[in-house]
């Protein structure tokens, strides 16, 4: 069964950590989006990359950068972790429009609490 | 920019009971439109999908048409079961990337 993994389901970090939130797809996707979901928001774009080693900001990106040395590999990174970035982040992978594919395939989710 | 609106939550229903969840989009071009639902402790699925207007996207015997004269793809099912409690997005795709953009979800609750 074709999958996005992410590597822990729930996290709790202190203030000024720096965080490393790794998301793992074996369907040989190149587009890779990472989204943190919170009550009455929905769920809102951090960072996106639709190739290895490129990278776009999304709607709020404040805080957070983002690593794709591999394919297969999108790693979302809080560089210093704060207690406003306690939310569930979901990853999501996908094929370029045109090309297929039913949108995205999520993980599970990861829940950060940051105290 | 791409916008997505929902019916406000939550959405409690007796089983066997009708639904409808509102979304409403604000797009340029010609965007696809999703539903996907969440079950507790989940990720999020895709439920149904329409590429164009006038489309109606099925499954689970949950249906919603793309209207654009309306801008609205409203979600729809003749008769809810509990094991349908769940929150719901709706999400339309623009043209960067396949991007996804959101609404703010609903969550639905069925009792027997």
């Amino acid at each position: 069964d074709v999958k996005v993994t992410q590597s822990s389901r729930y996290l709790v970090k202190r203030t000024g950590e720096k965080v490393f939130l790794e998301c793992v797809q074996d369907m040989d996707h190149e587009n890779m989006f990472w989204y943190r979901q919170d009550p009455g928001l929905g769920l809102r774009l951090i960072y996106f990359s639709y190739d290895v080693k490129m990278k776009e900001k999304g709607d709020i990106p404040e805080g957070y950068s983002v690593s794709r040395e591999k394919k297969e590999r999108f790693s979302l990174i809080l560089e210093s972790a704060s207690t406003n970035q306690t939310s569930m982040y979901l990853c999501a992978s996908s094929t370029p429009p045109g090309q297929g594919g039913d949108g995205y395939t999520f993980g599970s989710g990861t829940r950060l609490t940051v105290v | 920019g791409d916008s997505v609106t929902q019916m406000e939550g939550p959405v409690t229903l007796s089983e066997e009971a009708c639904l409808t969840i509102n979304c409403t989009y604000t797009a340029t071009g010609y965007p696809s439109l999703f539903w996907y639902v969440q079950y507790p402790g989940e990720g999020l699925q895709l439920l149904l999908k329409a590429t164009k207007a006038d489309d109606k996207g099925s499954n689970k015997g949950f249906e919603a048409t793309y209207r654009k004269e309306t801008t609205s793809f409203h979600l729809e099912k003749g008769s809810v079961q509990v094991s349908d409690s769940a929150v719901y997005f709706c999400a339309l795709s623009g043209t960067s990337y396949g991007k996804l953009t959101f609404g703010q979800g609903t969550i639905l609750t069925v009792h027997p």
